[in-house]
């Protein structure tokens, strides 16, 4: 079985650009989730998707961030302009189900590392 | 605010020894996972425990809930340089409130 996909796995921009990361989830399952990881810190939750409707989108920035998940399978999150403090890697995750009972397994994908300098 | 802090922070440990990472909050949780984390690649799922006092074994790797269910730990055995990785503990909540981690180096 594939495992979660996502591009690039590594970008470097100015700061004020934008940029974009491409994510596909393991097929069938329902639930999407964009992390952002920080050197030296543990993942922290952006954007939460079930199919292809908002979850849980209270710690994204949404003055520069924004995520999309229109056919409710790939994912594409946008950082529109980009600060010094938005390096970071940021992964993707996909579940079968929600996160109702805290007992479903999310897969992570290998994240796009990002520099901006 | 919800926060899980895992200690130590990094240990540097030779093959063969045993050690201990914590992950400690002030918050209940409804279960936790632990996850190991290789540079380059995206967190693995290693165990979720669910009941407080709740005690899995993985091998060589040993979880235990507490049993308020605020905390958990992570015991590793006879650890070998394969055992190398971030080491990190989250939280169920609705969401996963993740810990910062601890950094594992195990030395041939």
């Amino acid at each position: 079985e594939a495992g979660v996909a996502q591009s690039p796995r590594y970008k470097i921009i100015e700061k004020r650009q934008s940029v974009a990361f491409w994510c596909n989830p393991i097929s069938g399952h329902a639930t999407l989730y964009w992390y952002q990881q920080i050197l030296g810190q543990g993942p922290k939750l952006l954007i939460q998707f079930q199919n292809n409707g908002v979850v849980d989108d209270s710690q994204l920035p949404k003055d520069r961030f924004s995520a999309e998940r229109l056919k409710g399978v790939d994912s594409t999150l946008k950082i529109q302009p980009a600060k010094l403090e938005d390096s970071a890697v940021y992964l993707c995750a996909s579940s079968f189900k929600g996160f109702i009972h805290s007992y479903n397994e999310q897969f992570f994908g290998p994240g796009t590392r990002l520099t901006v300098l | 605010t919800q926060l899980l802090e895992q200690s130590p922070q990094f240990l540097s440990i030779q093959e063969g020894e045993n050690l201990t990472v914590y992950c400690n909050s002030s918050s209940v949780f409804s279960s936790l996972q632990w996850y190991r984390q290789e540079p380059g690649e995206g967190p693995v799922l290693l165990v979720t425990v669910v009941t407080g006092g709740e005690v899995k074994k993985l091998k060589r790797l040993t979880f235990q809930f507490g049993d308020a269910r605020k905390d958990s730990s992570l015991h590793i055995t006879a650890a070998q340089t394969g055992d190398t990785g971030l080491y990190l503990c989250a939280g169920a909540s609705g969401k996963l409130i993740f810990g910062s981690g601890t950094r594992l180096l195990v030395r041939p």
